[in-house]
């Protein structure tokens, strides 16, 4: 049971245009939301976070938006630069009865084309 | 550089063989995680430690162990290798073991089970 779905794969965006990433959970559990990027050869670095107390959290370029009603999160990178170009995976951490456990999805291929 | 590092980057080896994959986490941080990376997977989380005991256990097979010793390096002991095993896997450790804490990511060590 996949508790963390990115349901594309792959995206594929012009330089300077808007990237937007999607990400849905089933597990109303979830109090805490992190973006990671990871570049091929590459451990993934955290790019960004958001609480469920909050709907949005932006960081420069940016922007992570949380429906909890609707268990989505997304997040927007504008503008988009060939160096963005990297796998995005979405994690989400609840408690575990013992510890907090991050989990995350399959990933999110983004491409930026100059 | 995430300041945690990994050996050896890149195993191959045969069924039935045994492995270990050692991790040293960043400098002052108390945990340590596990997961593995499989063709078109997200990343699955094996096993925690903090501060040399066991925190968390999520999806790791009985053929798998690990430990963390008194100087917080940690050890993932892979036996009786089966060709699904080929993978990525990945350390990464964090200062706490709370929901909030982010992740520092190793640059992975590539298993090829032959």
């Amino acid at each position: 049971d996949q508790q963390v779905k990115q349901n594309s794969p792959s995206l594929s965006v012009q330089e300077g245009r808007i990237s937007i990433l999607n990400c849905d959970y089933t597990n109303s559990m979830f109090d805490y939301f992190l973006w990671y990027k990871k570049y091929p050869a590459e451990g993934p670095t955290f790019l960004i976070s958001i609480s469920s107390i909050k709907d949005k959290n932006e960081d420069g370029r940016f922007t992570v938006f949380l429906n909890k009603s609707a268990k989505h999160l997304s997040l927007h990178i504008v503008p988009s630069q060939p160096g963005d170009s990297a796998v995005y995976f979405c994690a989400a951490s609840a408690w575990g009865g013992s510890n907090y456990k991050l989990t995350f999805g399959k990933g999110t291929l983004l491409t930026v084309n100059p | 550089d995430s300041g945690v590092t990994q050996t050896p980057k890149h195993l191959i080896t045969a069924t039935g063989q045994r492995v270990t994959l050692r991790c040293s986490p960043r400098s002052g941080d108390l945990s340590v995680y596990w997961y593995q990376q499989s063709l078109d997977q997200g990343l699955q989380f094996l096993i925690q430690y903090y501060n040399g005991e066991e925190r968390a256990k999520g999806n790791i097979l009985e053929r798998f162990s690990a430990q963390q010793f008194p100087d917080l390096h940690s050890e993932l002991n892979l036996s009786s290798l089966e060709l699904g095993d080929s993978a990525l896997y990945f350390c990464a450790s964090s200062v706490g073991t709370g929901g909030y804490n982010e992740q520092f990511f190793g640059p992975g060590t590539r298993l090829t089970v032959l």
